[in-house]
């Protein structure tokens, strides 16, 4: 069974502050990894996809990600937040089954 | 496109009551998944299609929800009957043959009292 843990539950930023979110998966094959937002309020948006090939994945609004596969990690990365970047973050990974399987989720709140 | 479209937004109903959730899946696409967001719980699968067949509703809570398919642009989510502790917010999402990744409808607030 495949499983997800997104380490940091709640995190606070000034704006221009760098910001890196862990995300850990559990699954013994190939995966497909994922990086979903959801605004307040609003429904969820693919933010950024691994498939294979380069393992690091540039996503829209200037975010990234890498997967580590000796880790079993993709953390998502931003250089320099903005107050429009919160918002809530989900981490999801699908293995055989392409049933993905989502973390917990991140709530990300940036101060202007 | 107009992406995944979700009805009732939201849904007020009194505890006993039946509540249906509808969902029409983008054109073309070939997967449906309903999901449960709480605060308590996260985000919930609770059952998914493929190809209008139910393959895994392992995430169904108990007999009270039932989902269908009736073709393949169209799902239903019933609770009957409905009880406070199903309040939450529910999604739908779809999903193409060739792609991995899911788009998700505006979700269905609803609150049980």
């Amino acid at each position: 069974a495949q499983s997800v843990s997104q380490h940091n539950h709640h995190v606070i930023l000034s704006e221009a502050a760098s910001l890196e979110l862990g995300c850990n998966y559990s699954y013994g094959g190939t995966v497909n990894l994922f990086w979903y937002v959801q605004y307040p309020g609003q429904h969820l948006q693919l933010l950024l996809k691994y498939f294979s090939g380069d393992p690091l994945v540039k996503g829209i609004k200037g975010f990234e990600a890498e997967f580590i596969k000796s880790k079993f990690s993709f953390n998502l990365r931003k250089p320099s937040v903005q107050w429009s970047d919160t918002a809530e973050y989900f981490c999801a990974v699908s293995g055989g089954s392409y049933i993905p399987t989502f973390g917990r989720g991140t709530s990300l709140i940036v101060h202007p | 496109d107009a992406g995944v479209i979700q009805s009732p937004r939201h849904e007020v109903t009194e505890m006993g009551q039946e509540v249906t959730l509808r969902c029409k899946l983008i054109s073309g696409h070939n997967s449906l998944f309903w999901y449960r967001q709480t605060m308590m719980r996260g985000l919930e699968l609770l059952i998914y299609f493929n190809n209008n067949v139910p393959i895994d509703d392992s995430g169904m809570p108990e007999d009270r929800f039932s989902a269908k398919m009736p073709n393949a642009s169209f799902s239903t989510l019933k609770i009957q009957p409905s009880e406070p502790r199903d309040s939450a917010v529910y999604f739908c999402a779809s999903r193409g043959q060739a792609t991995y990744e899911q788009y998700f409808g505006p979700g269905t607030r609803l609150t049980v009292t």
